[in-house]
């Protein structure tokens, strides 16, 4: 069955930087392009960003970009999310998901939690 | 910067049904922006409902259906249960490979 899970997160203070990693397993990593969406204590799902199948395309949220960048590994079956410039607001829990096309997000990690102290 | 609108809650009678909405800040929602769904638990991860704006995902009840209503797109639920009751969000694929979620609309069943 496809797993997703992500690890990486915990507590960093602001302005520094935080890389995170999702371990796919249970499909075809390679084949399918991937999300980053995080939640924030409290509040609603925001969308971070993506990265095609093969690395050619990366695409961020407004909020995100410029300061963090996707990354995959299909050799490793990972993705990654660098964050650089971390802020409060960055706290929330991060999602990694599978998009296995039709314009949707199929399958969602447990998440792993980002603290970002002042 | 785009803005998806939900209504923040909602009240349903078990048996009822009930219409969830999400719409654009400015403009009108059409399958152009492949309307999905999600449904959120506390503390669980969010489970896929609808995707393309009236497709079901596999293992989804048929008393789960999407539509686009006027300029809006909507989640309808007929027929509810007490485990609907949930966090519910769109996504809207908003071209140039970005997508936004919707703020998201507490169900709550009773």
């Amino acid at each position: 069955q496809v797993q997703l899970v992500e690890s990486g997160g915990g507590v960093v203070q602001s302005g520094r930087s935080l890389r995170l990693s999702c371990e796919a397993s249970g499909f075809i990593f390679s084949s399918y392009s991937m999300h980053w969406v995080r939640q924030a204590p409290g509040k609603g799902l925001e969308w971070v960003a993506a990265i095609l199948y093969d690395s050619s395309g990366q695409f961020y949220g407004d909020t995100v970009k410029g300061r963090f960048t996707i990354s995959r590994d299909n050799s490793k079956d990972t993705l990654y999310l660098h964050m650089y410039s971390l802020r409060a607001e960055d706290t929330a829990m991060y999602f990694c998901a599978a998009d296995f096309g039709d314009f949707k997000i199929d399958y969602w990690g447990q998440g792993t939690l980002v603290t970002v102290s002042s | 910067q785009t803005v998806v609108t939900q209504e923040p809650s909602c009240s349903v009678s078990p048996g009822g049904t009930v219409t969830l909405t999400c719409g654009l800040s400015s403009g009108s929602i059409s399958t152009t922006y492949s309307p999905s769904w999600y449904q959120q638990t506390p503390g669980q991860s969010p489970r896929t409902l609808i995707y393309n704006t009236n497709i079901r995902s596999s293992g989804v009840p048929d008393r789960f259906s999407g539509s686009i209503l006027g300029i809006r797109a909507a989640l309808t639920i007929t027929g509810a249960q007490a485990d609907d009751e949930s966090d519910y969000y769109c996504m809207l694929f908003i071209g140039g490979g970005t997508w936004v979620f919707g703020g998201g609309t507490r169900l709550t069943v009773l």
